[in-house]
């Protein structure tokens, strides 16, 4: 059964670097997109981006200069990095799995938990 | 980005109750809908892709519909367990963008 896990600090100063890491259990990170997805407190669900297992990527243009999206197939995780965040980046951020149908255009399948991360200083 | 409107954004409804509801598409996005089931606290759950194709694990009193740029959600008989947030998501462009959500409400 895929597992996704969310790690990261929870806490993130304004004007920092907020930086996660979604691992990967029981299963391969091959021939999926990998997505990263946020909802602030009490808020809509925005997609942040996507990443293949080949390493290309797509962002979400309200976001685009900030994000960067990677992966790690060696050890079955990817990574968001978002910068220069404020008080509006505040939100539970969520890793995901395109799917089932296996594109760059698919809904989500499988969802890790959640990692709610606050920007205060 | 294509923008997602669902209606209502919440309502009261009763266990047994025939439940319906709405997502809007700014532009036709043919049959790239998906439907998800959040609780409070808790990831969203893929409920119904491609418009109405049920996701494995998913109870068939959930069903959905539509095309082009008008899509909704039916769940036939609402058992206890369904009074959570709804959202309907376009997957036809990037980026990939959910509606606003539907609150079901005892």
């Amino acid at each position: 059964q895929v597992q996704l896990q969310e790690s990261g600090p929870g806490l993130v100063k304004p004007s920092e670097t907020l930086s996660l890491t979604c691992s990967l259990s029981g299963g391969s990170l091959s021939s999926y997109y990998w997505s990263w997805i946020r909802q602030p407190p009490g808020r809509d669900l925005e997609w942040l981006g996507h990443v293949y297992y080949s390493g290309s990527t797509n962002y979400n243009p309200s976001l685009m200069s900030r994000v960067t999206i990677s992966v790690d197939t060696s050890n079955n995780r990817f990574s968001l990095r978002l910068t220069s965040v404020t008080a509006a980046d505040t939100a539970v951020y969520y890793c995901a799995r395109g799917g089932p149908t296996v594109t760059s255009f698919s809904s989500i399948d499988y969802w890790g938990q959640g990692a709610l991360v606050t920007v205060s200083s | 980005a294509i923008r997602m409107t669902q209606s209502p954004s919440s309502f009261s409804a009763s266990t047994g109750d025939r439940v319906n509801i709405t997502c809007r598409a700014s532009q036709g996005i043919s049959s790239y809908l998906a439907w998800y089931q959040q609780k409070p606290g808790k990831a969203p759950r893929l409920l119904i892709y491609a418009v109405s194709t049920l996701q494995s694990g998913v109870p068939s009193r959930f069903s959905g519909s539509g095309s082009g740029t008008d899509f909704t959600l039916t769940i036939s008989c609402l058992q206890s367990e369904d009074f959570a947030t709804y959202y309907c998501q376009q997957y036809y462009s990037h980026p990939l963008t959910f509606g606003g959500g539907t609150k079901v409400e005892i």
